[in-house]
């Protein structure tokens, strides 16, 4: 059982679109972290959330973290090629757990076609 | 001020042999994290390291895998009597303290065992 779910596996959608990818879980995490990976390199760091409720933007990105921080979501506005990635979420204290250690869904493959 | 360093990019390993994989944190960070990403796969934590101490290692298999973190040089992630099933991109992170809200990854050593 995957601690983190995340939705959808594939997205793939043109130039301009909207869209939103989900970031679920059973458990509470005391932080939440968003990733973008691209191939044959390490995630890079877009986000750290850590307030249920709590919105962060960046530039076209939007963040949010659930009230009950059992959940996230991440809302790209006109999506561009440039935005094509794995998009990976992960929680960090799960259920009091340690601050140190991620969690890690298994991704959102986004493609953004010119 | 360069990000984490990890070497090799690529590893070709046969059944058997050993696998030695390293990492230079970001300067002035001294914690040191790995995980490994098997393919269909999230990210997974593997060892957490401090100089010189191993603070967590409950994600790294009781055999055969090791990992160091000396005062003076990289992290070690070593791999004995690689089999097919170690084939995985290993990821190392680094932060200035122990949480992780300020993970910086490297660009991975993408293990083939053959």
């Amino acid at each position: 059982t995957q601690l983190l779910e995340q939705s959808p596996q594939f997205l793939s959608i043109q130039e301009g679109e909207n869209l939103t990818v989900y970031c679920n879980s059973s458990s509470v995490f005391s932080s939440l972290q968003w990733y973008r990976q691209e191939p044959g390199e390490g995630p890079v760091l877009l986000v750290t959330v850590v307030t249920g409720g709590e919105v962060k933007k960046l530039k076209r990105l939007t963040f949010q973290f659930g009230d009950a921080r059992k959940d996230s979501s991440l809302h790209i506005t006109a999506a561009q090629p440039g935005d094509t990635g794995l998009y990976l979420c992960a929680g960090a204290g799960n259920s009091g757990g340690s601050n140190y250690k991620l969690t890690f869904g298994k991704g959102t493959l986004l493609t953004v076609n010119p | 001020n360069a990000g984490v360093m990890q070497n090799p990019r690529h590893l070709v390993r046969r059944r058997g042999q050993e696998a030695r994989l390293r990492c230079s944190p970001v300067k002035g960070h001294s914690h040191v994290y790995w995980y490994r990403q098997l393919p269909e796969e999230g990210l997974k934590f593997m060892v957490y390291l401090q100089k010189e101490n191993i603070i967590d290692e409950s994600g790294m298999p009781k055999e055969r895998f090791s990992a160091e973190f000396p005062k003076e040089g990289p992290s070690i992630l070593r791999i004995q009597q690689v089999v097919r099933g170690d084939s995985a991109a290993y990821f190392c992170a680094s932060s200035p303290t122990m949480e992780a809200y300020g993970y910086t990854f490297g660009s991975g050593t993408r293990l083939t065992v053959v």
